[in-house]
């Protein structure tokens, strides 16, 4: 079945780091979306993505949808402590959803 | 109201009882999806809705697990016979069309089977 594999797993930053991570699929997805989730909550989506080799920039996010439309990545500039979170990638049309990367940042 | 919401917000039942889990999605979203989230996992894919009918369910982990949508708005998720197995957060999103569009999370329903 489709399956998306995210990098790293895990990170720990300095407030301020600028922060990369990645997104990778077995199958071709129409749309890519990037989310965040908080302890306790549902995931907040963060980011969308329609076509493929889109660069979308919220604020100090910045997503890339890969040309093959089988990856992406999700860059965070200067992290503060409420970047804090999980992030995960999904894929569409079903929104199948990554494994995940931990973020943790410390003042 | 404005976002998807899930009710209840948690539900201890006993092995072996029936439970319902409910989703109002964003009015006008024709696109409600389900899943169930483990500690420490990412959110797993049980069954999409696109309107009435479930146009995938191939994420439901077996016959015990059921879902319905009757009027394509709000969503009912039913499990018979719970196992504590079951126990997971259960999250509910919807969004406006059938290509993917953005869809939007509720809170979830955290299910405990004691």
């Amino acid at each position: 079945g489709q399956q998306l594999n995210q990098s790293p797993q895990s990170m720990f930053i300095q407030e301020g780091e600028d922060v990369s991570m990645n997104c990778t699929s077995s199958s071709i997805f129409n749309t890519w979306l990037w989310y965040k989730q908080d302890p306790g909550e549902g995931p907040v989506l963060l980011i969308a993505l329609y076509k493929a080799g889109e660069l979308t920039s919220n604020g100090r996010l910045t997503a890339q949808f890969g040309i093959t439309r089988k990856d992406s990545f999700l860059n965070i500039s200067a992290s503060i402590p409420s970047d804090v979170g999980i992030y995960f990638c999904a894929g569409t049309d079903k929104l199948i959803f990554g494994t995940g990367t931990r973020l943790q940042v410390f003042p | 109201g404005a976002g998807v919401s899930q009710t209840p917000s948690n539900k201890v039942t006993e092995k072996g009882k029936y439970v319902e889990l409910r989703c109002d999605p964003i009015s006008g979203h024709t696109a409600l999806y389900w899943y169930r989230q483990s500690l420490g996992q990412g959110p797993e894919f049980l069954i999409y809705f696109q309107g009435t009918g479930a146009a995938d369910d191939s994420g439901l982990p077996n016959d015990r697990f059921f879902a319905v949508r009757p009027e394509g708005s709000v969503s009912t998720l039913k499990i018979q016979r719970t196992e504590r197995g079951d126990s997971a957060v259960y999250l509910c999103a919807s969004s406006l069309g059938e290509s993917g569009t953005e869809a939007f999370f509720g809170q979830g329903t955290r299910l405990t089977v004691v």
